[in-house]
């Protein structure tokens, strides 16, 4: 069973720039997670799509941050303009539902550095 | 709001000594907890997770964990330290509110020296 795929793998931007990440989940999982990992901390979630629709996006910067998943598959997050303190891992995961217990998978990450 | 604590930076142990990395949560509601761990530049591979039942909970790669309700922890353990062992371990907690958000711990780096 193929992973939860992630590209690019790395990205340096000057700040002020826009940057776009992208994601593509394991076959048939219908929930999509964005989670943003600054060095020395834990995962914190971005957004959350169940399907098409987004069911959390709560700690989403929105000024700054959008994010998209057409056809309920691949997904992007885009950051717009970039600043220092976004410089951070960017995961994304996956979930065959948002039931309470399935496990999550993860990708490899996006590093982005912000310059 | 659920969360946890792994007051533990760093856990230095000898390759075949027994290992503990502590977690403890505070939640609302039944805890329902899990752990991870993250290799250098890779994503995070799920380890084991309790729902309910058993109190010792067993998961990859040798691990298992021991949740205690009266301490609110949910302790990740090996008997038998590998080399190989050596990463990041983050404890999480399924928030209640809609969907499966996870609320992860800020990660323990354990270190198996031969």
């Amino acid at each position: 069973e193929a992973g939860v795929a992630q590209s690019p793998r790395y990205k340096i931007i000057e700040k002020r720039q826009s940057v776009a990440f992208w994601c593509n989940p394991i076959s048939g999982h219908a929930t999509l997670y964005w989670y943003q990992q600054i060095l020395g901390q834990g995962p914190k979630l971005l957004i959350q799509f169940q399907n098409n629709g987004v069911v959390d996006d709560s700690q989403l910067p929105k000024d700054r941050f959008s994010a998209e998943r057409l056809k309920g598959v691949d997904s992007t997050l885009k950051i717009q303009p970039a600043k220092l303190e976004d410089s951070a891992v960017y995961l994304c995961a996956s979930s065959f539902d948002s039931g309470s217990f399935n496990e999550q998978f993860f990708g490899p990450g996006t590093r982005l550095t912000v310059l | 709001a659920q969360s946890v604590a792994q007051p533990e930076d760093q856990v230095n142990v000898a390759e075949g000594n027994p290992l503990t990395v502590k977690c403890t949560y505070s939640v609302s509601g039944n805890p329902y907890l899990f752990w991870y761990v993250q290799y250098p530049n890779r994503g995070l591979q799920f380890l084991l997770k309790y729902i309910t039942g058993d109190n010792l909970v067993k998961g990859s790669y040798g691990f298992e964990a021991e949740f205690n309700k009266s301490q609110t922890s949910f302790h990740l353990k090996k008997p038998s330290a590998l080399v190989s062992d050596s990463a990041l371990y983050f404890c999480a907690v399924r928030d209640g509110g809609s969907g499966n958000k996870l609320v992860f711990g800020a990660g323990t780096i354990l270190r198996v020296k031969s």
